[in-house]
Protein backbone atom coordinates (compact mmCIF):
# COMPACT_ATOMS: atom_id res chain seq x y z
CA UNK A 1 0.00 0.00 0.00
CA UNK A 2 1.59 3.48 -0.83
CA UNK A 3 1.87 5.79 2.01
CA UNK A 4 -0.26 8.79 0.16
CA UNK A 5 -3.22 7.28 -2.12
CA UNK A 6 -4.91 9.61 -4.71
CA UNK A 7 -6.97 8.82 -7.50
CA UNK A 8 -5.29 9.94 -10.78
CA UNK A 9 -8.09 11.59 -12.46
CA UNK A 10 -8.33 13.54 -14.60
CA UNK A 11 -11.68 14.59 -12.49
CA UNK A 12 -13.58 16.93 -15.08
CA UNK A 13 -15.88 19.71 -13.34
CA UNK A 14 -18.48 22.40 -15.38
CA UNK A 15 -17.02 25.68 -14.54
CA UNK A 16 -18.89 26.69 -11.26
CA UNK A 17 -19.05 23.79 -9.55
CA UNK A 18 -17.71 22.17 -6.81
CA UNK A 19 -14.59 20.00 -7.35
CA UNK A 20 -13.44 17.44 -4.33
CA UNK A 21 -10.16 15.70 -4.51
CA UNK A 22 -9.47 13.15 -2.09
CA UNK A 23 -6.34 12.00 -0.49
CA UNK A 24 -5.98 8.67 2.05
CA UNK A 25 -2.61 7.97 3.61
CA UNK A 26 -1.64 4.76 6.20
CA UNK A 27 0.47 6.28 8.76
CA UNK A 28 -1.65 6.99 11.87
CA UNK A 29 1.78 9.18 13.20
CA UNK A 30 0.68 11.61 10.91
CA UNK A 31 0.87 14.97 11.51
CA UNK A 32 0.80 18.02 9.22
CA UNK A 33 -1.12 17.51 5.69
CA UNK A 34 -1.05 19.46 2.47
CA UNK A 35 -2.22 20.50 -0.51
CA UNK A 36 -0.23 21.42 -3.36
CA UNK A 37 -1.01 22.83 -6.84
CA UNK A 38 0.84 22.25 -10.04
CA UNK A 39 0.25 23.38 -13.48
CA UNK A 40 1.78 21.57 -16.08
CA UNK A 41 5.37 22.04 -16.83
CA UNK A 42 5.72 24.60 -13.51
CA UNK A 43 6.26 23.42 -10.16
CA UNK A 44 4.30 23.23 -7.17
CA UNK A 45 2.56 26.42 -5.06
CA UNK A 46 1.08 25.45 -1.70
CA UNK A 47 -2.29 25.39 -1.81
CA UNK A 48 -3.16 25.48 1.80
CA UNK A 49 -1.94 22.97 4.92
CA UNK A 50 -3.67 21.77 7.58
CA UNK A 51 -3.21 19.92 11.47
CA UNK A 52 -6.25 19.03 13.04
CA UNK A 53 -9.15 17.47 12.49
CA UNK A 54 -12.28 19.45 10.85
CA UNK A 55 -12.61 21.68 8.47
CA UNK A 56 -10.27 24.84 7.33
CA UNK A 57 -11.27 27.26 4.67
CA UNK A 58 -9.28 30.25 3.06
CA UNK A 59 -11.44 31.55 -0.05
CA UNK A 60 -12.52 29.23 -2.76
CA UNK A 61 -10.67 26.05 -0.77
CA UNK A 62 -11.86 24.37 1.93
CA UNK A 63 -9.33 21.37 3.54
CA UNK A 64 -10.64 18.55 6.03
CA UNK A 65 -9.39 16.20 7.99
CA UNK A 66 -10.45 13.23 9.17
CA UNK A 67 -7.60 11.44 11.64
CA UNK A 68 -9.71 8.78 12.41
CA UNK A 69 -9.93 7.54 8.74
CA UNK A 70 -6.58 8.64 7.83
CA UNK A 71 -8.21 10.80 4.87
CA UNK A 72 -7.76 14.59 4.09
CA UNK A 73 -9.89 16.01 1.73
CA UNK A 74 -9.59 19.34 -0.86
CA UNK A 75 -12.92 21.07 -1.91
CA UNK A 76 -13.07 23.87 -4.49
CA UNK A 77 -15.87 25.87 -4.63
CA UNK A 78 -17.02 28.05 -7.89
CA UNK A 79 -14.11 26.08 -9.97
CA UNK A 80 -12.99 28.24 -12.54
CA UNK A 81 -10.56 26.98 -15.60
CA UNK A 82 -7.85 28.38 -13.80
CA UNK A 83 -8.32 25.77 -11.78
CA UNK A 84 -7.28 23.04 -13.97
CA UNK A 85 -3.98 21.70 -12.89
CA UNK A 86 -2.78 18.33 -10.71
CA UNK A 87 -3.49 18.40 -7.13
CA UNK A 88 -0.77 16.92 -4.89
CA UNK A 89 -1.30 15.78 -0.97
CA UNK A 90 1.16 15.94 0.67
CA UNK A 91 1.92 14.60 4.75
CA UNK A 92 4.50 14.75 6.90
CA UNK A 93 5.30 12.08 10.08
CA UNK A 94 6.95 14.54 12.79
CA UNK A 95 10.38 14.61 10.96
CA UNK A 96 11.69 16.07 7.88
CA UNK A 97 10.57 14.76 5.30
CA UNK A 98 7.73 15.13 3.47
CA UNK A 99 5.75 12.63 1.46
CA UNK A 100 3.71 13.44 -1.73
CA UNK A 101 0.76 12.00 -3.49
CA UNK A 102 1.07 10.90 -7.55
CA UNK A 103 -1.63 13.87 -7.40
CA UNK A 104 -5.02 14.01 -8.98
CA UNK A 105 -5.73 15.60 -12.57
CA UNK A 106 -8.58 18.31 -11.93
CA UNK A 107 -10.10 19.66 -15.12
CA UNK A 108 -12.76 22.38 -15.26
CA UNK A 109 -14.68 22.75 -18.70
CA UNK A 110 -15.86 26.39 -19.68
CA UNK B 1 7.98 35.71 -0.47
CA UNK B 2 10.18 32.63 0.10
CA UNK B 3 12.23 32.44 -3.56
CA UNK B 4 13.89 29.25 -5.17
CA UNK B 5 16.03 29.29 -7.99
CA UNK B 6 17.67 26.53 -9.79
CA UNK B 7 20.35 27.06 -12.24
CA UNK B 8 18.93 25.27 -15.67
CA UNK B 9 15.25 24.95 -16.70
CA UNK B 10 16.57 22.63 -19.16
CA UNK B 11 19.18 20.54 -19.55
CA UNK B 12 19.94 17.51 -22.01
CA UNK B 13 23.53 15.90 -21.47
CA UNK B 14 25.17 12.72 -22.45
CA UNK B 15 25.13 9.42 -20.66
CA UNK B 16 28.15 9.39 -18.78
CA UNK B 17 28.89 12.95 -17.97
CA UNK B 18 28.99 14.52 -14.83
CA UNK B 19 26.32 16.78 -14.32
CA UNK B 20 25.73 19.23 -11.63
CA UNK B 21 22.15 21.07 -10.46
CA UNK B 22 22.51 24.09 -8.35
CA UNK B 23 19.83 25.15 -5.89
CA UNK B 24 19.92 28.58 -3.82
CA UNK B 25 17.28 29.93 -1.83
CA UNK B 26 17.05 32.95 -0.50
CA UNK B 27 14.87 33.03 3.14
CA UNK B 28 17.78 31.86 5.12
CA UNK B 29 16.03 28.12 5.53
CA UNK B 30 17.40 25.33 7.11
CA UNK B 31 16.05 22.35 5.15
CA UNK B 32 16.75 21.87 1.40
CA UNK B 33 15.51 18.75 -0.51
CA UNK B 34 16.10 17.72 -4.11
CA UNK B 35 13.46 15.29 -5.52
CA UNK B 36 12.59 14.02 -8.85
CA UNK B 37 9.30 13.89 -10.57
CA UNK B 38 8.11 11.07 -12.87
CA UNK B 39 4.87 10.60 -14.81
CA UNK B 40 2.64 8.25 -12.25
CA UNK B 41 5.41 8.47 -9.48
CA UNK B 42 4.76 11.67 -8.37
CA UNK B 43 7.52 13.20 -5.80
CA UNK B 44 10.56 11.19 -5.00
CA UNK B 45 12.78 12.04 -2.44
CA UNK B 46 16.83 11.83 -3.59
CA UNK B 47 18.63 13.81 -0.34
CA UNK B 48 17.85 16.24 1.59
CA UNK B 49 19.99 19.10 4.17
CA UNK B 50 19.08 19.51 7.46
CA UNK B 51 22.03 21.92 7.91
CA UNK B 52 25.24 23.15 6.27
CA UNK B 53 26.93 20.18 5.59
CA UNK B 54 24.67 17.63 6.62
CA UNK B 55 22.86 15.38 4.55
CA UNK B 56 20.40 12.56 4.56
CA UNK B 57 19.24 10.00 2.39
CA UNK B 58 15.91 9.85 0.92
CA UNK B 59 14.14 7.19 -0.70
CA UNK B 60 16.06 6.89 -4.00
CA UNK B 61 19.78 8.01 -3.56
CA UNK B 62 21.54 5.83 -5.45
CA UNK B 63 23.46 7.27 -8.55
CA UNK B 64 23.44 10.44 -6.65
CA UNK B 65 25.44 12.80 -4.42
CA UNK B 66 24.60 16.13 -2.79
CA UNK B 67 26.78 19.04 -1.34
CA UNK B 68 26.10 22.21 1.01
CA UNK B 69 28.48 23.92 1.56
CA UNK B 70 26.52 26.98 1.92
CA UNK B 71 22.94 27.22 3.90
CA UNK B 72 21.73 28.87 0.68
CA UNK B 73 22.79 26.74 -1.61
CA UNK B 74 22.29 22.92 -2.30
CA UNK B 75 23.80 21.14 -5.32
CA UNK B 76 22.69 17.78 -6.82
CA UNK B 77 25.57 15.95 -8.47
CA UNK B 78 25.30 13.02 -10.99
CA UNK B 79 28.20 11.22 -10.84
CA UNK B 80 27.59 9.35 -14.86
CA UNK B 81 24.45 10.32 -16.28
CA UNK B 82 22.36 7.35 -16.88
CA UNK B 83 19.11 7.32 -19.40
CA UNK B 84 16.66 6.29 -16.32
CA UNK B 85 17.93 9.77 -14.82
CA UNK B 86 15.98 11.62 -17.75
CA UNK B 87 13.28 13.05 -15.49
CA UNK B 88 12.17 16.63 -13.94
CA UNK B 89 14.35 17.55 -10.67
CA UNK B 90 12.91 19.97 -7.87
CA UNK B 91 14.61 21.70 -5.09
CA UNK B 92 12.83 22.62 -2.09
CA UNK B 93 13.58 24.65 0.87
CA UNK B 94 11.83 24.70 4.67
CA UNK B 95 12.19 26.50 7.69
CA UNK B 96 14.06 24.86 10.53
CA UNK B 97 10.57 23.47 12.24
CA UNK B 98 9.82 19.79 11.16
CA UNK B 99 6.92 19.48 9.40
CA UNK B 100 7.05 22.96 7.26
CA UNK B 101 5.87 23.90 4.45
CA UNK B 102 8.21 23.34 1.69
CA UNK B 103 8.77 25.89 -0.92
CA UNK B 104 9.62 24.68 -4.79
CA UNK B 105 11.67 25.88 -7.08
CA UNK B 106 11.17 25.79 -10.78
CA UNK B 107 12.64 22.80 -11.76
CA UNK B 108 15.27 21.49 -14.10
CA UNK B 109 14.01 19.43 -16.76
CA UNK B 110 16.85 16.99 -17.38
CA UNK B 111 17.28 14.78 -20.59
CA UNK B 112 20.09 12.25 -20.80
CA UNK B 113 20.90 10.72 -24.38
Amino acid sequence: QKEVEQNSGPLSVPEGAIASLNCTYSDRGSQSFFWYRQYSGKSPELIMFIYSNGDKEDGRFTAQLNKASQYVSLLIRDSQPSDSATYLCALNTGGFKTIFGAGTRLFVKA
Amino acid sequence: DVKVTQSSRYLVKRTGEKVFLECVQDMDHENMFWYRQDPGLGLRLIYFSYDVKMKEKGDIPEGYSVSREKKERFSLILESASTNQTSMYLCASSSGQAGETQYFGPGTRLLVL
